[in-house]
């Protein structure tokens, strides 16, 4: 089974600040891997798929790249609504799916 | 507009079973892959099982084979899980959640429904 380690597993940043996470795979997956973004109490949302395409409807600073096993999303300039937990998942190994372990992103 | 309602949630006793609901509208519901994915309490998302847009192809996660069954009423636009043989954790909240047409990921969730196994 196709492992994904998400890091970092919390994250502290001040509005205005770029903010960085990332996703290592166990093994190659190109770039067969999502981005999702889950607010308290609420569903998970997809922003990214396919590692760096933008889901309609999500602002451009939400950014995904990466290939092969190691994977960053980005938030250009973090704004107070983004608060929330983010979460990668691959499909590489199908039919199954699997997700990171998630990082908390806080306000500073 | 797409909605997804996740219905059957509650309390059960370990060893007992329950099935679970998702009422689809606003999509083409036979053309797409059907997931339910779990999130137990203060934990992460788990992806649970996926059924493939006809209903014939099924796969599960290792943590609920041969205990948890998908299926899906195309005509009804309703997914549905069956679980039997619960356990404290298998509790957690859980998602329906579409996957477009040849596609692999997670473009609409239903609001989730959490249940319980408890004594």
């Amino acid at each position: 089974d196709i492992q994904v380690t998400q890091s970092p597993s919390s994250l502290s940043a001040s509005v205005g600040d770029r903010v960085t996470i990332t996703c290592q795979a166990s093994q190659d997956i190109s770039n067969s891997l999502n981005w999702y973004q889950q607010k308290p109490g609420k569903a998970p949302k997809l922003l990214i798929y396919d590692a760096s395409n933008l889901e309609t409807g999500v602002p451009s600073r939400f950014s995904g790249s990466g290939s092969g096993t190691s994977f960053t999303f980005t938030i250009s300039s973090l704004q107070p609504e983004d608060i929330a937990t983010y979460y990668c998942q691959q499909y590489d190994d199908l039919p199954s799916l699997t997700f990171g372990g998630g990082t908390t992103l806080e306000i500073k | 507009q797409v909605q997804l309602m996740e219905s059957g949630g509650g309390v059960v006793q370990p060893g007992k079973s329950l099935r679970l609901s998702c009422a689809a509208s606003g999509i083409t519901f036979s053309t797409y892959g059907m997931h339910w994915v779990r999130q137990a309490p203060g934990k992460g998302l788990e992806w649970v099982a996926v059924i493939g847009p006809d209903g014939s192809q099924k796969h599960y996660s290792a943590s609920v084979r041969g205990r948890f069954t998908i299926s899906r009423d195309n005509f009804m636009t309703t997914l549905y899980l069956q679980m039997n043989s619960l356990r404290a954790e298998d509790t957690a909240v859980y998602y329906c959640a579409t996957s477009p047409p040849y596609k692999q990921w997670l473009d609409y969730w239903g609001q989730g429904i959490l249940f319980t196994v408890s004594s």
